[in-house]
């Protein structure tokens, strides 16, 4: 089946930092990419929707100029954290729509910790 | 804003004890899916529901979608450990795969 990776697995910085996530489709093309945050003990939260070749639209209540999104290709799909503080300590989780289907695969996620 | 709502929020049960969860929205969805995930890593999708009134098995848990296509019930038979984890609903608006998650349910299932 599909298969979704993000890198990192985890990541620690320091406040005031940028980190950089990646999710990539291993074996397919995604022109979107979705891109969710989740704090412990919560449910997923949509932050933005990442389009190919386009800007990315983002979900009310999400700082664009803080959370960067780039899709510079249909495998890869980039959300970079600027200026991380604390609160934005959480587990952030891509996914992809499938080649055939209507399924969404999901990356095993990458656990934000801002020290 | 479109919100799923699940309940209950978290469940302890005993091995072989039975157990359903709940998905209500006021709002319709073109299809509405079931996940669960482990502590670390993401969600992973169980069944699709697409169709007002559908009921889906997969071994143990049976996946019912409403009539209107606003709520759905997850069932297990017979609960075992493994089964221990977060639940997830999640409803697509089908204009552009973008999935609501609901509240979540947390199980634990214990010896």
């Amino acid at each position: 089946g599909a298969v979704v990776s993000q890198h990192p697995s985890w990541v620690i910085c320091k406040s005031g930092t940028s980190v950089k996530i990646e999710c990539r489709s291993l074996d397919f093309q995604a022109t979107t990419m979705f891109w969710y945050r989740q704090f412990p003990k919560q449910s997923l939260m949509l932050m933005a929707t990442s389009n190919e070749g386009s800007k990315a639209t983002y979900e009310q209540g999400v700082e664009k100029d803080k959370f960067l999104i780039n899709h510079a290709s249909l495998t890869l799909s980039t959300l970079t954290v600027t200026s991380a503080h604390p609160e934005d300590s959480s587990f952030y989780i891509c996914s992809a729509p499938g080649p055939s289907t209507d399924t969404q695969y999901f990356g095993p996620g990458t656990r934000l910790t801002v020290l | 804003t479109q919100l799923l709502e699940q309940s209950p929020q978290f469940l302890s049960i005993q091995e072989g004890e039975n157990l359903t969860v709940y998905c209500n929205s006021s709002s319709v969805f073109s299809s509405l899916q079931w996940y669960r995930q482990e502590p670390g890593e993401g969600p992973v999708l169980l069944v699709t529901v697409v169709t007002g009134g559908e009921v889906k098995k997969l071994k143990r848990l049976t996946f019912q979608f409403g009539d209107a296509r606003k709520d759905s019930s997850l069932h297990i038979t017979a609960a075992q450990p493994g089964d221990t984890g977060l639940y997830l609903c999640a409803g697509e608006d089908g204009t552009a795969s973008k999935l609501t998650f609901g509240t979540g349910t947390r199980l634990q299932v214990t010896l």
